[in-house]
């Protein structure tokens, strides 16, 4: 079965540092990978993906995460936090092509930058 | 980019009311879309696949008679709450994916918040 998992609830991280947020998978073949940022009372923001290719994926807001097959892992990370970039983030992944294939998100986690 | 314009925002109402929300894909054709429900400081839940000119696909423990779903057309996919109780209030999101792009991600909406009294 498909599975998604972030393992932290929060991140804490102070403005101007760089910033992870991790997430590992589980999922039978080559999996598309997805990162999205919510913010209060909104829906989902995509902010990149993988789907093959170079390992280093690169998205909106300056934001970037690793594929890495062996560790079954796309952290998410930038290199320098903005306050702005606190909200919660999702991981999600989804089996291969296809319009049906449904997407398995993980739990979010929050991320809070401080001044 | 993509656009997907979910409405209403915020609904409130008094229980035994039927509740219509509607998901539309802007600038882009979707055969598919779909319909979830997040509880606060929780992950989303999908409830259903709505697939256009066909039955909505539902996920296991969702009541098709109480979460109505109809997609009539490339752009718009409807989800009614029948009869909604205190139990249904929640955040009700729903995204769509471009058609004919095997890669393209699922774009959201900017969810309903529905508070049934």
């Amino acid at each position: 079965a498909q599975s998604v998992a972030q393992p932290e609830d929060q991140v804490n991280v102070a403005e101007g540092n760089p910033l992870t947020v991790k997430c590992t998978y589980s999922v039978s073949g080559n999996p598309y990978l997805f990162w999205y940022v919510q913010y209060p009372n909104r829906g989902l923001q995509f902010l990149l993906k993988y789907i093959t290719g170079d390992n280093l994926v690169k998205g909106s807001y300056g934001f970037e995460a690793e594929f890495n097959k062996s560790q079954t892992s796309f952290h998410l990370k930038k290199p320098s936090a903005l306050v702005s970039d606190s909200a919660l983030y999702f991981c999600a992944v989804r089996k291969g092509a296809g319009g049906y294939n449904k997407l398995i998100f993980g739990a979010g986690t929050r991320l809070a930058v401080h001044p | 980019g993509a656009v997907v314009s979910q409405h209403p925002s915020w609904v409130i109402c008094k229980s035994g009311t039927s509740v219509k929300i509607e998901c539309r894909s802007l600038d882009f054709q979707a055969t598919t879309m779909f319909w979830y429900r997040q509880f606060p400081k929780q992950s989303l839940m999908l409830m259903a696949t709505s697939n256009e000119g066909s039955k909505a696909t539902y996920e296991q423990g969702v009541e098709k008679d109480k979460f109505l779903i109809n997609h009539a057309s490339l752009t718009l996919s409807t989800l009614t709450v029948t009869s909604a109780h205190p139990e249904d209030s929640s955040f009700y999101i729903c995204s769509a994916r471009e058609n004919g792009l095997q890669s393209a991600p699922q774009h959201f909406g900017d969810g309903t918040r529905l508070s049934i009294l």
